[in-house]
């Protein structure tokens, strides 16, 4: 089975441009979660969803950052305009349920650089 | 609020010997689980183990093992006799929130040399 899918693996853009994130989750699982990794803050969650919508996005930096879940195999995290320090690995997340203690499976993240 | 310690940044290691990573966790919850994951030099994030705070059962897993102690709230994970494809970086995770917010230690760079 494919694992939770990500897309693009990089990406190089300018600051004040708008970035979109995708992600695909595993087939069947019902919670995506958005994680930021940096050097300096770490792996940090953004939002996270349940059969398609929001739960809690208390981890969203900025009003300039957006996620939507219009469907159970596809998230966008947006981020409009973009700033250099907005430059960091996102990862994509998936798991079974909500609650309990299934594991959260990542994807392989997208590396964004922000000039 | 909860709070996962990974007082270990780098540790190097010649291959073939045993290391182990320490984890110190903070929790008000009674319930909660804690989990290891491996980032390797590709990126991705690996899960290894979870444990519920009920299991206090160390667990051994081919080379690996953790050792869970409620007592010193502690979750550590031992490598036996470790070889070059460990290296990585290795984090303990707590879970709370209805476990669905991971908390993720500061992590700990493994270097194994040959």
């Amino acid at each position: 089975d494919a694992g939770v899918i990500q897309s693009p693996r990089h990406e190089v853009t300018e600051m004040g441009q708008e970035v979109t994130l995708r992600c695909k989750p595993i087939s069947g699982h019902n919670s995506l979660f958005w994680y930021r990794q940096t050097m300096m803050r770490g792996l940090e969650l953004l939002i996270y969803f349940n059969n398609n919508v929001p739960i809690d996005d208390s981890g969203m930096p900025e009003d300039r950052f957006s996620a939507k879940m219009p469907n159970a195999s596809f998230s966008t995290l947006k981020i409009q305009p973009s700033e250099p320090r907005d430059s960091a690995v996102y990862f994509c997340a998936s798991r079974l349920g909500l609650g309990g203690a299934d594991e959260q499976f990542f994807g392989p993240g997208t590396r964004l650089t922000v000039l | 609020a909860q709070k996962v310690t990974q007082a270990q940044t780098e540790i190097s290691v010649v291959e073939k010997e045993d290391v182990t990573l320490d984890c110190v966790y903070e929790t008000r919850d009674t319930t909660y689980y804690l989990f290891w994951y491996k980032q390797p030099p590709s990126g991705e994030l690996v899960f290894l183990i979870r444990r519920n705070s009920f299991d206090e059962q160390n667990e051994i897993s081919g080379r690996y093992s953790w050792n869970f102690q409620k007592s010193t709230s502690s979750f550590n994970f031992t490598i036996t006799a470790s070889q070059v494809v460990d290296s990585a970086v290795y984090f303990c995770v707590s879970a709370s929130g209805g476990y669905n917010k991971l908390i993720f230690g500061a992590g700990t760079r493994l270097a194994v040399h040959p």
